[in-house]
């Protein structure tokens, strides 16, 4: 079955304590992307990746990090969760001139 | 710099009424444009989609939406809306060349009345 895997799906974590979401797709996709949804500010693009060894900031990059050594695998850093990082997290994935194909999300609470 | 409106925050309507969310983008050459539904405690699933060609198109689910040039719109409708169908929905346009980086509204979350 195609998807997008996310892990895990509930976190909760303290202020500085490094943390890491990952996120793999079986579908070969050479795009990948990660976003942020909050309350009254629908989906915002952390980072991309056009393909592998390629990465670039999305709308809101600060306080993440990404890396993408291989193709089907494109995790989410934090290097020190600050709680305005609170949020639930969802990966995607997408195909030449095809529709983003997304994760189950990770809610993520920094205390 | 492309953006998506979606005017409608919050929309409720009646079991069996028809339904039209609004959507309007602003982008200056022809868009790919989608429409998304996220159920509670869901991730989002692709309702439709626009490249070219045919500008009333098909979804999943008995939607359709309609591509407008003129009125840099694509809103989406159903004629007879299910319970199941309370949700929130995001439109979306990605932009052609260079990053193609997929751009939502703020979405519409749907309440249906039984």
């Amino acid at each position: 079955e195609a998807q997008v895997t996310q892990n895990p799906r509930y976190l909760i974590t303290v202020t500085g304590k490094k943390l890491t979401v990952t996120c793999s797709q079986n579908m070969n996709h050479e795009y990948m992307s990660w976003y942020r949804q909050d309350p009254g500010l629908g989906l915002r693009q952390i980072y991309y990746s056009m393909n592998v060894e390629v990465t670039d900031k999305g709308d809101v990059p600060e306080g993440y990090k990404v890396s993408r050594k291989e193709k089907r695998n494109f995790p989410l850093i934090l290097e020190s969760p600050s709680p305005n990082q609170t949020s639930l997290y969802f990966c995607a994935s997408r195909g030449r001139q095809s529709p983003l194909h997304f994760g189950n999300g990770t809610r993520l609470t920094v205390t | 710099a492309q953006s998506v409106t979606q005017p409608d925050i919050h929309i409720t309507v009646s079991e069996g009424a028809s339904l039209e969310l609004r959507c309007n983008y602003s982008y200056g050459a022809t868009p790919y444009l989608f429409w998304y539904v996220q159920s509670p405690g869901q991730g989002l699933q692709l309702l439709l989609k626009y490249f070219s060609g045919d500008t009333l198109v098909q979804g999943i689910k008995g939607f359709e939406a309609e591509f407008k040039r003129s009125q840099s719109s694509f809103n989406l409708r159903k004629p007879s809306v299910h319970w199941s169908d309370a949700a929130e929905y995001f439109c979306a346009v990605v932009t052609q060349g260079g990053s193609e980086k997929l751009v939502f509204g703020k979405g519409t979350k749907l309440t249906v009345n039984p």
